[in-house]
């Protein structure tokens, strides 16, 4: 069984701070993780990817997330937050030999001028 | 690639209506997924297909809905009668496979039943 646990359904960042983006995971098998965002009226896209090469995983528009087996996280981040990133961002697991991606309850980002 | 096509963007219908939303892969792809988003459940997956085969429909609501694809590039989700309770955003993604690999939304059907 998998499941993916997003710790703050929203956040609110300065403009320049840092981003941190909570996901916690439980899986009965290896893990793939996933980082996708929703801006508004659009359908989702993937920021990043996890599947059991490196730990530290670098995506698109300057985000990166790191698995980190011990503490079941896949925590998403970005040094420098910007207006445009305002959208809000799910976490999702699969696993191999399944098909599902079983989805967190997503994390709203707001951006403070 | 024009990416995941769905059709209509936004539906508004009255209680009772037969409702199609229509879903294109991206070419290539073999793996269809349909979801359903609300803000008080969330993302939903409500059946996924693989080659043309419904694998999984566990998650479809009840025997109003029904999804097909006809062919490798197509597929429709049908709600026959709507309720207002389906008021949703549908959305429908491919992907070249499964687990390991990434899948492409569409841009999703805002349905509104009234």
């Amino acid at each position: 069984a998998q499941s993916v646990t997003q710790l703050g359904s929203h956040v609110s960042v300065s403009e320049g701070a840092l981003v941190l983006l909570r996901c916690n995971y439980s899986s009965s098998v290896p893990p793939y993780l996933f980082w996708y965002v929703q801006y508004p009226n659009q359908g989702l896209q993937l920021l990043l990817k996890y599947t059991s090469a490196a730990t530290l995983v670098k995506g698109i528009n300057g985000f990166e997330a790191e698995f980190k087996k011990s503490e079941t996280s896949f925590h998403l981040t970005k040094p420098s937050a910007h207006m445009s990133d305002a959208a809000e961002y799910f976490c999702a697991v699969s696993g191999a030999g399944t098909y599902k991606y079983i989805f967190g309850t997503g994390t709203r980002l707001k951006v403070l001028a | 690639d024009a990416g995941v096509i769905q059709s209509p963007r936004h539906e508004v219908t009255e209680m009772g209506q037969e409702v199609t939303l229509r879903c294109k892969l991206i070419s290539g792809h073999n793996s269809l997924f349909w979801y359903r988003q609300t803000m008080m459940r969330g993302l939903e997956l409500l059946i996924y297909f693989n080659n043309n085969v419904p694998i999984d429909d566990s998650g479809m609501p009840e025997d109003r809905f029904s999804a097909k694809m006809p062919n490798a590039s197509f597929s429709t989700l049908k709600i026959q009668p709507s309720e207002p309770r389906d008021s949703a955003v549908y959305f429908c993604a491919s992907s070249l496979g499964t687990a390991t690999y990434e899948q492409y939304f569409g841009p999703g059907t805002r349905l509104t039943v009234t």
